[in-house]
């Protein structure tokens, strides 16, 4: 079985400023996916980035990034020129094949606060 | 709108009863997840249909089922249920070779 974990149960980032979610998974499997959604206060899960792992690599989305080191099985969630409306929690989760037919599996989240 | 649609949004209801949640999934997807999220924790992986059929189990308490109908629509039935039972459960939806999984808003759960 799978499992994600998030490290960081909390953090926090000055408006404008760089800050990163750590990630790290179990696996067996050698292709798979991985993500990160956003949950801010509306509850809504939004997904914010997708690395497949066969990629080496990093996806980027605007002002998110990823690291994702295989060997490591570390997945790391980089925001640059934090915003206010970045502050949500934030799941990391695994997905492995075949796509679109398996369970995300999730970790416990990380509490993003941005401040002003 | 994301095109996952659940029903109802909010619900309140007394232990030891039964309530259905009802998930519409987005045009075109086959597979229906449900999730389960406790109050600030991670979302629990419930159970999954995949046109019609159950593809793959949870953490999904006995006094919890679901189904799938020939529609795709998919409904989650929690009976007998608990204090602890109180969370937000999702549903999301997908399809084979698509990356791409789509969540719901929500049905949030209140058992008092």
């Amino acid at each position: 079985a799978q499992t994600v974990t998030q490290s960081q149960p909390e953090m926090s980032v000055q408006e404008a400023e760089t800050v990163t979610l750590s990630c790290t998974y179990d696996t067996s499997e050698n292709n798979y996916y991985l993500f990160w959604y956003k949950q801010p206060p509306s509850r809504q899960m939004i997904l914010v980035i997708r690395q497949e792992a066969y990629k080496q690599q990093n996806a980027t989305e605007n002002r998110f990034s990823v690291n994702f080191q295989k060997a490591a099985k570390s997945f790391s969630l980089k925001i640059s020129d934090s915003q206010l409306g970045d502050t949500a929690m934030y799941f990391c989760a695994f997905m492995k094949l075949p796509s679109g037919n398996t369970p995300l599996v999730f970790g416990k989240g990380t509490r993003l606060s941005v401040i002003a | 709108d994301s095109g996952v649609t659940q029903t109802p949004k909010h619900l309140i209801t007394a232990t030891g009863q039964r309530v259905t949640l009802r998930c519409s999934p987005r045009s075109g997807d086959l597979s229906v997840y449900w999730y389960q999220q406790s109050l600030d924790q991670g979302l629990q992986f419930l159970i999954q249909y995949y046109n019609g059929e159950e593809r793959a189990k949870g953490n999904i308490l006995e006094r919890f089922s679901a189904q799938q109908f020939p529609d795709l629509h998919s409904e989650l039935n929690l009976s007998s249920l608990e204090l602890g039972d109180s969370a937000l459960y999702f549903c999301a939806s997908s399809t084979p070779g698509v990356n791409g999984y789509t969540f719901g808003s929500g049905t949030r759960l209140t058992v008092v």
